[in-house]
């Protein structure tokens, strides 16, 4: 079992580029969610997928960011026209679709820099 | 709001002394996390506890909780240069979005060898 699988671990991109970040969830988990960390900061709550359903996108902001988790692959959060403020940790965890709870499986997030 | 806040900021212990963390949040709660960050690393789950449980135990971790100060402690025993890391409490909310963790800013711990 691989756990949350996160690529790429690092992504640097100019201001006014697209970054497209993946995660795979654990085995069996049907469930994603996608935090960000700021530095020196908690991580803040961005949305909630399941298989081709946005549950809960409350943490987004209202432009330029996207999520998906289709039916086929892996989930990915895009980030069009990013600016120096996107410069962050993203990180992605799972969990099974009857969660209890036991507490998320993170992966390792990926590092964008924006320059 | 509903954030977790952890004190103190940044604790320095020696190896084999007990370090101990503590989490505030501010309403209503399913369950409260507490979770380990490594430099540049992702989380890892360490303990989760139910609002209806007061301690629970893992290893060398012992968490409690008091619903009615809304806090929480984290005490690791014994502790070991390895444990130096990030430790982060996260609450879930009682109600219908309990799925989403509400984060602290974390306490950094320093063990020295």
């Amino acid at each position: 079992n691989a756990g949350v699988m996160q690529n790429p671990r690092h992504l640097v991109r100019r201001r006014g580029q697209e970054a497209r970040l993946r995660c795979s969830p654990m085995k069996g988990h049907s469930h994603v969610y996608w935090y960000r960390q700021l530095p020196e900061e908690g991580l803040k709550f961005m949305v909630y997928l399941q298989k081709e359903n946005i549950i809960d996108e409350s943490g987004m902001p209202k432009e330029r960011f996207s999520a998906e988790f289709p039916k086929e692959g892996p989930s990915i959060l895009r980030i069009q026209q990013v600016v120096r403020g996107d410069s962050a940790a993203y990180f992605c965890a799972s969990s099974p679709p009857s969660s209890g709870h036991s507490g998320y499986t993170f992966g390792s997030g990926t590092r964008l820099t924006v320059v | 709001s509903q954030q977790g806040e952890e004190d103190p900021q940044a604790l320095s212990i020696q190896e084999g002394e007990n370090a101990t963390m503590n989490c505030s949040y501010k309403t209503s709660i399913n369950n409260l996390q507490w979770y380990r960050q490594n430099s540049g690393r992702g989380l890892v789950h360490l303990i989760l506890i139910r609002s209806n449980e007061r301690e629970k135990h893992s290893g060398r971790l012992r968490v409690t909780l008091d619903t009615s100060k809304k806090s929480s402690s984290l005490l690791i025993t014994a502790s070991r240069a390895a444990d130096t890391a990030s430790y982060f409490c996260a609450t879930g909310y009682s109600g219908g979005s309990n799925y989403k963790l509400t984060f602290g800013k974390g306490t950094l711990l320093t063990v020295n060898p």
